[in-house]
């Protein structure tokens, strides 16, 4: 069946890095692109933006231009997204989630998340 | 950015009661190929958000087919012909023709 694995909760300091993983399995993982979105807790969701898991070709939302960075490990059907300097705003629960793809246009819908990564940015 | 508006932000109903969330878009869906990416969403307590209905009326495989989505443009509506407990939690309107895709606020739909 498919499924998105991601990584587990992380506790960082301001002006601290974090790496956040979501697996792939139960499809050809270069045939669907994967997106980001961000939940502050308690709040709506936002989109981060997305790769293009054939070329690696990242896009990003303007909010998330900059200390962002979406990555593949695509033989092991696994993309990351890396934030640096982390803000006390970053506190929030991460997910993965999947879509079609054409190009360079992503597709228009998300069928499969993950099950999400808290990051809990305090000093 | 697109801003979509959703009403009523919260929703008490009974078992069995049909309901509806209507989703407000502050400029035209309609893409230029003809279609409209306009998606609903549930975010169960606890879980990950999952995909109701795609494209203003198309329901996701598996999804039970007491959800339905219309509309048009700029003005869409989720309705649920009669509500069981399952159903309880928030949803969302989400758009894809424009860049950056967008989310609504959520509708909390909860029991009476």
């Amino acid at each position: 069946q498919i499924q998105l694995v991601q990584s587990g909760p992380e506790l960082k300091k301001p002006g601290e890095s974090v790496k956040i993983s979501c697996k792939a399995s139960g499809y050809t993982f270069t045939d669907y692109a994967m997106h980001w979105v961000k939940q502050v807790p308690g709040k709506g969701l936002k989109w981060m933006g997305w790769i293009n898991t054939y070329t690696g070709k990242p896009t990003y939302a303007d909010d998330f231009k900059g200390r962002f960075v979406f990555s593949l490990e695509a033989s092991a059907s696994t993309a990351n997204l890396q934030i640096s300097n982390l803000k006390n705003e970053d506190t929030a629960n991460v997910f993965c989630a999947r879509s079609d793809y054409s190009g360079d246009v992503a597709g228009y819908y998300f069928d499969y998340w993950g099950q999400g990564v808290m990051v809990t940015v305090s000093s | 950015d697109v801003v979509l508006t959703q009403t009523p932000p919260t929703l008490s109903a009974t078992i069995g009661q049909s309901v509806s969330i209507s989703c407000r878009s502050s400029q035209s869906l309609l893409d230029s190929d003809g279609d409209t990416y306009l998606n609903w969403l549930l975010q169960r307590p606890g879980q990950s958000p999952q995909l109701l209905i795609y494209s203003v009326s198309n329901l996701e495989s598996g999804v039970p087919n007491r959800f339905s989505g219309s509309g048009s443009e700029t003005d869409f509506t989720l309705k649920i012909s009669g509500v069981e407990a399952e159903d309880l939690g928030v949803y969302y309107c989400m758009q894809a023709t424009h860049a950056p895709y967008t989310f609504g606020a959520g509708t909390k739909l909860e029991l009476k």
